[in-house]
């Protein structure tokens, strides 16, 4: 049973460029969050979808991050017009519709912005 | 969710066991202990996970204190690959799913 795909593992990006960051649940998992980790700092939530819905967004910063995650394909964290400051590794968890079942992680996505 | 309090590190002997403690003294009814580590810049790896009864899987075993004010994350027989940052998360159990808050854990040091 694949884990939890995030891609691609390292993208560079030059500032006011766009990154697209993908993700793809394990198989049966119908939850999708997002979580950034800054450079020796702890891992910090973003966002939490469902098929189609934006569940909760209170840890995405208010300007030109999204996410989706569509009926069909992996979820996608997109990050308009980078800055310097959006270095970071971005992770993806997953987890089954119980609410109280663990989420599983994916090997994350290093974005490092020139 | 309540907040959790860790110890900054601990070291071990390799092929010892070790014993992680966490305080977690505002815990609510309905909300559960979640335990998982980060090796490296790894994606964080579920351990285990418990609401009130003590638990045990092929990792470790998680040992909560009958007020639920505290637990124990316990590796058997330490290796060196056990080397890690342990996050120990409280989270209550949300209509649809857990969003989990990390802290600054506790780093694992795992000696030969």
């Amino acid at each position: 049973n694949a884990g939890v795909m995030q891609n691609p593992r390292h993208l560079v990006r030059r500032r006011g460029q766009e990154a697209r960051l993908r993700c793809s649940p394990m198989k049966g998992h119908s939850h999708v969050y997002w979580y950034r980790q800054l450079p020796e700092e702890g891992l910090k939530f973003m966002v939490y979808l469902q098929k189609e819905n934006i569940i909760d967004e209170s840890g995405m910063p208010k300007e030109r991050f999204s996410a989706e995650f569509p009926k069909e394909g992996p979820s996608i964290l997109r990050i308009q017009q980078v800055v310097r400051g959006d270095s970071a590794a971005y992770f993806c968890a997953s987890s089954p519709p119980e609410g109280s079942q663990p989420q599983h992680f994916g090997d994350g996505t290093r974005l490092s912005i020139l | 969710d309540a907040k959790t309090t860790q110890p900054p590190s601990m070291d071990c002997a390799e092929g010892r066991a070790a014993n992680l403690p966490c305080n977690h003294s505002t815990i609510s009814g309905n909300e559960y202990v979640y335990w998982y580590r980060q090796i490296h810049s790894q994606g964080p790896q579920y351990i285990i996970h418990g609401l009130k009864n003590n638990e045990t899987n092929e990792m470790a075993s998680l040992i909560i204190t009958e007020d639920r004010k505290s637990s124990t994350l316990i590796l058997p027989h330490a290796t060196l690959r056990d080397t890690a940052v342990y996050y120990c998360i409280v989270s209550h159990r949300m209509e649809y799913g857990n969003k989990l808050v990390f802290g600054a854990g506790t780093i694992l040091r795992v000696k030969s």
